[in-house]
This record gives C-alpha cells, structure tokens and sequence, in this order.
C-alpha cells in the first residue's frame, strides 16, 4: 500500500510562473517530510525538509506547505527556471521507525 | 564537494547470473542506506545500515540478496541469482545520522537482467 502519493506524473510550467508540486500521505505518524529532485541518470538529490511542528518551511525559491488535517504537502517553486526540469520526489517517515517512504515522483517541465 | 560513489553504472546480466553493486558513502557518515527504485516509481528501501550493522533488512529479499557492509565505511549489495523483475535503479544513500532524512544519494547502478 502506497503510504505516500503524488498523484500528478507530470506538469508542465512557463519559466517565471509559479509550480506547484503536491503530495498526500495516509499515514498520521509521519512528523518529516522531504522533497528530492532527480536528474536523469543521477541520483536524487535533497532540496528540502518540513517538520510537522511547522507548517511552512522556506529557502530561497523554494516552499514547502504541510497541511496536517489534510495530511497534505506542496513545494511551490517561485519563479521556475529551466534548470528546474526535473523529476520530484516527496518523502515522509515516522519517529518509530527507520524507513522513509518515496512518491512515485512528479515530472516538472518549465518551458523557457 | 564530497559525494556517495556506486559503481558500476550500468550493469547487464542474464538471469541467474550473480551480480554485485558498490558504494562508498560520504566520509563519516555512519548511515547508509540501499534502494531500489522501480521505472515510474520512487525509491523503496531495501537494508539500512548503522555503522556495520544492518538497522532494518524488512524489504530485502534474502533468498537472492545479500548486503554487508564490514567495516562500517563502504558497502556491497548482491544479488544471486538474479531475475527479470529485479531490472531496476538500485541506489546507495548515506547519512551523518545528525539531521533526521538528509540522505545524500549516489548516482545508482542501471541493473538490466535479460
């Protein structure tokens, strides 16, 4: 069972607009999220985190939302460039445990 | 900048073959992590370790797979033998352990089982 979803396979924004990443998970334990961008043929890299005491973390062009009630997060990237194509992958995990559970990732597409 | 190294990059076996992924972790990181990452799907954990023990071996299929890592610094997955489903991105992550989910990845190994 998918513990994480990110239920847009892809977008497609004009360079300057904003995106809009979005990401639901069903599991009320989780407390940390992350967001990683993939490049084709590297690995993912980090590029933000939210604690579930806060819920908006910010850094640079890049905002994370977390909505506990909905069990609910975005990363807004403000404003996308064409570097920023890639593929994003949100993330969750629990105090109890170890593991972090991936999305199936969402394709970003900024056209110049 | 200091990086999780994985080699090789690409591997292509035929099934029942027996293959064996690398990866060397950032320099003091005590975490480390392997995933497999399905086409169109986001990275599943496989085994976790902590220094040279294994933290959490849940998702490892261990009639086939087989991951160590002895001295607590670099590590080996293996895969014996191996299957067609097992075609996938298999990625190495580590962690300084300080700051909970800041996994830091490698570029992965393309395993393709013909």
């Amino acid at each position: 069972d998918q513990q994480v979803k990110q239920n847009s396979p892809s977008l497609s924004v004009q360079e300057g607009r904003i995106s809009i990443l979005n990401c639901d998970y069903t599991n009320s334990m989780f407390d940390y999220f992350l967001w990683y961008k993939k490049y084709p043929a590297e690995g993912p890299t980090f590029l933000i985190s939210i604690s579930s005491i806060k819920d908006k973390n910010e850094d640079g062009r890049f905002t994370v939302f977390l909505n506990k009630s909905a069990k609910h997060l975005s990363l807004h990237i403000v404003p996308s460039q064409p570097g920023d194509s890639a593929v994003y992958f949100c993330a969750a995990s629990s105090n109890t445990g170890n593991q972090f559970y991936f999305g199936t990732g969402t394709s970003l597409t900024v056209i110049p | 900048e200091a990086e999780v190294a994985q080699s090789p990059r690409y591997k292509i076996t035929e099934k029942s073959q027996a293959v064996a992924f690398w990866c060397d972790p950032i320099s003091g990181h005590a975490t480390l992590y392997w995933y497999r990452q399905i086409l169109g799907q986001g990275p599943e954990l496989l085994v976790q370790f902590q220094d040279e023990s294994v933290v959490d071996d849940s998702q490892l299929p261990k009639d086939r797979f087989s991951a160590e890592r002895l001295k607590g610094v670099d590590s080996t997955l293996k895969i014996q033998p191996a299957e067609l489903g097992d075609s996938a991105m298999y990625l190495c992550a580590s962690s300084s352990g300080l700051h909970r989910g800041t996994q830091y990845f490698g570029p992965g190994t393309r395993l393709t089982v013909l």
